[in-house]
């Protein structure tokens, strides 16, 4: 079974600055995808960005972008000049390109930002 | 393009009662998924729908959750003899068949078990 660990149950930046969120996963497939999920408080989940495992570029969407590295089982989020809106709970997610369509979602990280 | 809805979005219950909670997807989207979440954790996995048929089911769902998606289009799911440890939050997602890797979150629905 597919297993997401994120490591940071917080974080904290300062507005305009730059901060990097980690996360590992555990699986024998060769293809998937990852995703980072963003669940503002008392609001529902959006999707940040996708990653295919097939592709080695790392995907960008403005100031988000991740650093995949597939060997080593490791997505990072990277969030760019920082903004109060950023402020929310990150999740890391792995879904299977065949069979299973569920997400396997970390356990989180409380992203704060500092004005 | 509405978004995926679920209602109630919240629920106070005493232990032992059933509740049913629904969920009315994207209108074209095929699939249907039903997430839960407890607090601090990230969602959890329960059931996954593509038109009526359910496809996969969690051991998180035990005998006593029963989800149904009639025609195709919108989603109950029924928790029999409610006990606390049910107490979280209760997200549907949805997606469709030509993005299937994306799927779209619901505001869920919080449900307390006193």
């Amino acid at each position: 079974a597919q297993t997401v660990t994120q490591s940071q149950p917080e974080m904290s930046v300062q507005e305009a600055e730059t901060v990097t969120l980690s996360c590992t996963y555990d699986t024998s497939e060769s293809d998937y995808y990852l995703f980072w999920y963003k669940q503002p408080p008392s609001r529902q989940m959006i999707l940040v960005i996708r990653q295919e495992a097939y592709k080695q570029q790392n995907a960008t969407e403005n100031r988000f972008s991740v650093n995949f590295q597939k060997a080593a089982k490791s997505f990072s989020l990277k969030i760019s000049d920082s903004q109060l809106g950023d402020a929310a709970m990150y999740f890391c997610a792995y879904r299977s390109v065949q069979g299973a369509q569920k997400l396997v979602f970390g356990q989180g990280t409380r992203l704060t930002i500092n004005p | 393009d509405t978004g995926v809805s679920q209602d109630p979005r919240h629920k106070i219950t005493k232990r032992g009662q059933n509740v049913t909670f629904r969920c009315d997807p994207i209108s074209e989207h095929n699939r249907l998924y039903w997430y839960r979440q407890t607090l601090g954790q990230g969602p959890e996995f329960l059931t996954y729908f593509q038109n009526e048929a359910q496809l996969e089911k969690s051991r998180l769902l035990s005998d006593r959750f029963s989800a149904e998606r009639p025609k195709g289009s919108f989603s109950t799911l029924e928790i029999q003899r409610t006990e606390q440890g049910d107490s979280a939050m209760y997200l549907c997602a949805s997606s469709s068949t030509w993005t299937p890797y994306e799927q779209y979150f619901g505001p869920g629905t919080r449900l307390t078990v006193t």
